[in-house]
C-alpha cells in the first residue's frame, strides 16, 4: 500500500512570497489533515477535511493560509503572503474515515522563509 | 498551561537499556492516548495506542496510562540503535479527531 505523498519536500522562499504544498493521501482514505510542525514542537492541526468538506479549520490562520480538497482526494495548502514564523514542516496525514484512530503521515514539506 | 506537557530534553542511553518517556496533560476529556515515533526528516508513525487507563504491551514497547494522575508513559526495553528517534505523545477526546501532541523527546541509543 502506497503511503501519503507530499511535494515538494523542501521549499525556500522570501517573506511576503506565496507558496503551495500538495498532498496525495492513501487511496480510499476519506479524512485528510494538514499539520504544522515548528522545530522542537509537536505537530499542530491546521485543517481537517472529510472527503471535500472542511470539518475543522479553527487553528488555520485564515488571513494568509488556505486549503482545498476539491475532488475529495488530493489537497493543496497555500500560504500567501508568507511570514518568517511560517518556517516549519508541513505534514499531511490521512485516515480511513472520521473517527478512525490511526492517522498515517506523509514525509512533510520543510518550508524555510527568509 | 499547555494541554500536553512533554519534557523535550534529549535522552542518550546505551544499547540494551530501558528507555522511559512520559507526558502529563490537563484536559480530563482525553480518552485516547498514543505514542508516535518520528525518524529524522520523516513523518510520525503510530507506535502505540491506548484507550482510557491501563497498560498495553507490544514486543519491547509498553504504554501506560494513569488518568487519575493525567500521566502517560512509554517504556522501551532492550533498546536498539534503530530506536533512535523522536517520540511524540498524542491524545484526543472521544468523538474528536484533533490530536494534541507533546513537544517530543529525542532519544539516542548508543551502540
Amino acid at each position: 500500500e502506497a503511503g501519503v505523498a507530499q511535494s515538494p519536500r523542501y521549499k525556500i522562499i522570501e517573506k511576503r512570497q506565496s507558496v503551495a504544498f500538495w498532498c496525495n493521501p492513501i487511496s480510499g482514505h476519506a479524512t485528510l489533515y494538514w499539520y504544522q510542525q515548528i522545530l522542537g514542537q509537536g505537530p499542530k492541526l491546521l485543517i481537517q477535511f472529510q472527503n471535500n468538506g472542511v470539518v475543522d479549520d479553527s487553528q488555520l490562520p485564515k488571513d494568509r493560509f488556505s486549503a482545498e480538497r476539491l475532488k475529495g482526494v488530493d489537497s493543496t495548502l497555500k500560504i500567501q503572503p508568507a511570514k518568517l514564523e511560517d518556517s516549519a514542516v508541513y505534514l499531511c496525514a490521512s485516515s480511513l474515515r472520521q473517527g478512525e484512530d490511526e492517522q498515517f503521515f506523509g514525509p512533510g514539506t520543510r518550508l524555510t522563509v527568509l | 498551561q499547555k494541554e500536553v506537557e512533554q519534557d523535550p530534553g534529549p535522552l542518550s542511553v546505551p544499547e540494551g537499556a530501558i528507555v522511559s518517556l512520559n507526558c502529563t496533560y490537563s484536559n480530563s476529556a482525553f480518552q485516547y492516548f498514543m505514542w508516535y515515533r518520528q525518524y529524522s526528516r520523516k513523518g510520525p508513525e503510530l507506535l502505540m495506542y491506548t484507550y482510557s487507563s491501563g497498560n498495553k504491551e507490544d514486543g519491547r514497547f509498553t504504554a501506560q496510562v494513569d488518568k487519575s494522575s493525567k500521566y502517560i508513559s512509554l517504556f522501551i526495553r532492550d533498546s536498539q540503535p534503530s530506536d533512535s528517534a523522536t517520540y511524540l505523545c498524542a491524545m484526543k477526546p472521544h468523538g474528536n479527531n484533533r490530536l494534541a501532541f507533546g513537544k517530543g523527546n529525542q532519544v539516542v541509543v548508543i551502540p
